[in-house]
């Protein structure tokens, strides 16, 4: 498809699991960023990768959390030994050229540690 | 750490009325962007504004980005039930941070 595509949709996990949540941005995009909603509420930046710099992780709650983009392309979000505060919908956006050009987002993931 | 403060946090009223929304920072941003998000859907942009005092007009929202450019106001004249949902500001190229900054969201319902 055209547009930012993120899989899963859904995804249900116990405490203390690892997860894995994919991005693929719209072809082209140099940026990408990571971010994170709670219900209803505004969204928490995580991460965000432009071309060959080297990504803004400043955003990341803990040591827990990474990320990685390949080839400039597809990024993975890794949450490891997930708590239930990980609980929230991760979105994905991508852009051109990065911050003042529209951020394209896909539909997010739903994360439900249990 | 950079904030960007929307208020109000929660708006209903009714279709035909008139409604502001205020995004407000004490950093600078080089631009400024509006997004609504549907349930269940990720933000759609709305606007982009890159000049202090400029404003832009979307049919019937204006969006007028502050002198200082960080603050900026979202205004939707005669509400329409079309227009529930949740606005999003973000600031982008503010001191210290590349990646774009959201706010922390107005959520619009607007009852026929």
């Amino acid at each position: 498809g055209a547009g930012v595509s993120q899989s899963p949709s859904n995804k249900v996990t116990e405490k203390g699991k690892d997860v894995e949540l994919r991005c693929d941005p719209i072809s082209g995009h140099t940026a990408l960023y990571w971010y994170r909603q709670s219900l209803g509420q505004g969204l928490e930046f995580l991460i965000y990768f432009q071309g060959n710099s080297a990504p803004d992780k400043s955003g990341l709650p803990s040591d827990r959390f990474s990320a990685e983009r390949t080839g400039g392309s597809v990024s993975t979000l890794t949450i490891q030994r997930t708590q239930q505060e990980d609980s929230a919908v991760y979105l994905c956006a991508s852009s051109i050229t990065g911050v003042g050009t529209e951020a394209f987002f896909g539909q997010g993931t739903r994360l439900t540690v249990v | 750490t950079q904030l960007l403060e929307q208020s109000p946090q929660f708006l209903s009223i009714q279709e035909g009325e008139n409604l502001t929304v205020y995004c407000n920072s004490s950093s600078v941003f080089s631009s400024l962007q509006w997004y609504r998000q549907e349930p269940g859907e990720g933000p759609v942009l709305l606007v982009t504004v890159v000049t202090g005092g400029e404003v832009k007009k979307l049919k019937r929202l204006t969006f007028q980005f502050g002198d200082a450019r960080k603050d900026s106001s979202l205004h939707i004249t005669a509400a329409q039930p079309g227009d529930t949902g949740l606005y999003l500001c973000a600031g982008g190229g503010g001191t210290g941070r590349r990646a774009l900054t959201f706010g922390s969201g107005t959520r619009l319902q607007v009852q026929p």
